[in-house]
């Protein structure tokens, strides 16, 4: 079956660090890859996008991975801050449907002083 | 401002009463969804619209209707509201010219619950 998986437990790590999120996925084979930051009681804010024929995207402090062999992408944050807590979201095309994105559950990162 | 907008944010009903909870964009963009998000199982597509009075279903289309007879507007109606609908609900919307990047812009979420 199809599935798409995000860590489930919080991530805590201390500001300064390096924050790592994964995203792994099942039966599916993207053309890209998404992340999105989701603060409590908002909606979720588009981040990054990286594509199957890339292996990493950078944006300020934020780097994305994407291995299709693995079938994996990797969340960076780096130089973490406390305003960086959040729940971070990983989409990918579906197969099917127009505009088909299918989202993981999210992992919630939490970046103590 | 940019922004999708929802209306109620927060809503309590009852079985079987029929509610409608409106979004709006002023992007003009074409494509707009409408997504739940329950604990454990994330985002999933309710319905979609590719432009007006285009509008197909997504994963979990069961208990609801939509429509989309403005550009801007695009409401999800629930007919006979059950408890399994109560959820967290984003509307959300994207560009046609930025399809190549499919970014979807949501609206803050209306958090329904159906006793």
């Amino acid at each position: 079956s199809q599935k798409i998986e995000q860590n489930s437990e919080a991530l805590n790590i201390q500001e300064g660090k390096t924050a790592t999120l994964t995203c792994n996925y099942t039966n599916y084979s993207p053309a890209y890859l998404q992340w999105y930051r989701q603060d409590p009681g908002r909606g979720p804010v588009f981040l990054l996008l990286i594509r199957e024929n890339e292996k990493e995207k950078r944006k300020e402090r934020l780097k994305v991975t994407f291995d299709t062999t693995l079938k994996q992408s990797l969340f960076h944050i780096t130089a973490s801050q406390p305003a960086d807590s959040a729940t971070y979201l990983c989409a990918l095309d579906g197969d099917t449907g127009f505009q088909k994105l299918v989202f993981g559950t999210g992992t919630r990162l939490l970046v103590s002083p | 401002e940019a922004q999708v907008t929802q209306n109620p944010r927060y809503l309590i009903t009852v079985t079987g009463k029929k509610l409608t909870v409106t979004c709006s964009q002023n992007m003009n963009h074409e494509y707009m969804s409408w997504y739940r998000q329950d604990p454990g199982l994330g985002l999933r597509q309710i319905y979609y619209s590719m432009n007006v009075e285009v509008t197909d279903k997504g994963d979990v289309p069961e208990g609801y209707k939509v429509s989309r007879k403005e550009k801007r507007n695009f409401p999800l109606i629930l007919e006979s509201p059950s408890p399994n609908q109560t959820s967290l609900y984003f509307c959300a919307s994207s560009s046609k010219a930025e399809i190549i990047n499919n970014e979807q812009f949501f609206g803050p979420g209306t958090r329904l619950t159906v006793l």
